[in-house]
């Protein structure tokens, strides 16, 4: 039984190079969320894919940020231009109809930019 | 970001005392959910609520959904030392949305 994978697991990178990280949801989970968490704050939300569709997008994820979930299975988040106030623990999860509301998160990517 | 208000920030209690936090939102959902999280891991999903005034328990957890459909409480009985961790609710409104929203948090500290 696996859950949803995160890959990697830690980033360090300076600032002003661009960043790529992986998720692969559970098997057959047709929606796939990326949330961002800071020190002490509970997640927020990013953006979530049906299949390969982008259908939301929080004013949080600016331009340098972009998602792609191609196929409709694994997901990239990419960050450009990395600047310190990236610096956060990056969550995937992954939820399956018709129980869509109850999601299942993956341990997350941490991203420090120096 | 909007945040659910989430109380108490934190808790040190002894081994074997209950355990009560809650969240309180200024917008309705239809979803309450609560996770716990481990220091360096993701949010793991212990309760799902889906209807106002319902109580659903997973072992010595408890959780409501509030009437007013605004709110939601998690009870912990009999603590032991691997409850340590942050507990987080969650609210979900399907009509704003399929995100959900974060409170922020309660760390639980259980002394032996």
């Amino acid at each position: 039984d696996t859950g949803v994978s995160q890959d990697p697991r830690h980033k360090i990178t300076k600032r002003g190079q661009n960043v790529t990280f992986r998720c692969d949801p559970i098997s057959e989970h047709n929606r796939l969320y990326w949330y961002r968490q800071t020190l002490g704050q509970g997640p927020e939300f990013l953006t979530y894919f049906q299949n390969e569709a982008q259908l939301e997008k929080s004013r949080l994820l600016s331009d340098r940020f972009s998602a792609e979930r191609p196929k409709g299975s694994f997901s990239t988040l990419e960050i450009q231009r990395t600047e310190q106030g990236d610096s956060a623990m990056y969550l995937c999860a992954s939820s399956l109809e018709p129980v869509y509301n109850e999601q299942f998160f993956g341990p997350g990517t941490r991203l420090t930019v120096l | 970001g909007q945040q659910l208000n989430q109380s108490p920030q934190s808790m040190f209690i002894q081994e074997g005392e209950d355990v009560s936090m809650n969240c309180t939102s200024s917008s309705i959902f239809n979803t309450w959910l609560w996770y716990k999280q481990d220091p360096g891991e993701g949010p793991v999903l212990l309760i799902a609520l889906y209807k106002a005034g319902e109580l659903t328990s997973n072992g010595r957890l408890t959780a409501q959904f509030g009437i007013t459909r605004k709110d939601s409480f998690l009870n912990i009985s009999a603590s032991i030392p691997s409850d340590v961790g942050i507990y987080f609710c969650a609210g979900l409104n399907n009509n704003a949305g399929n995100m959900l929203t974060f409170g922020g948090g309660t760390r639980l500290m259980v002394k032996p």
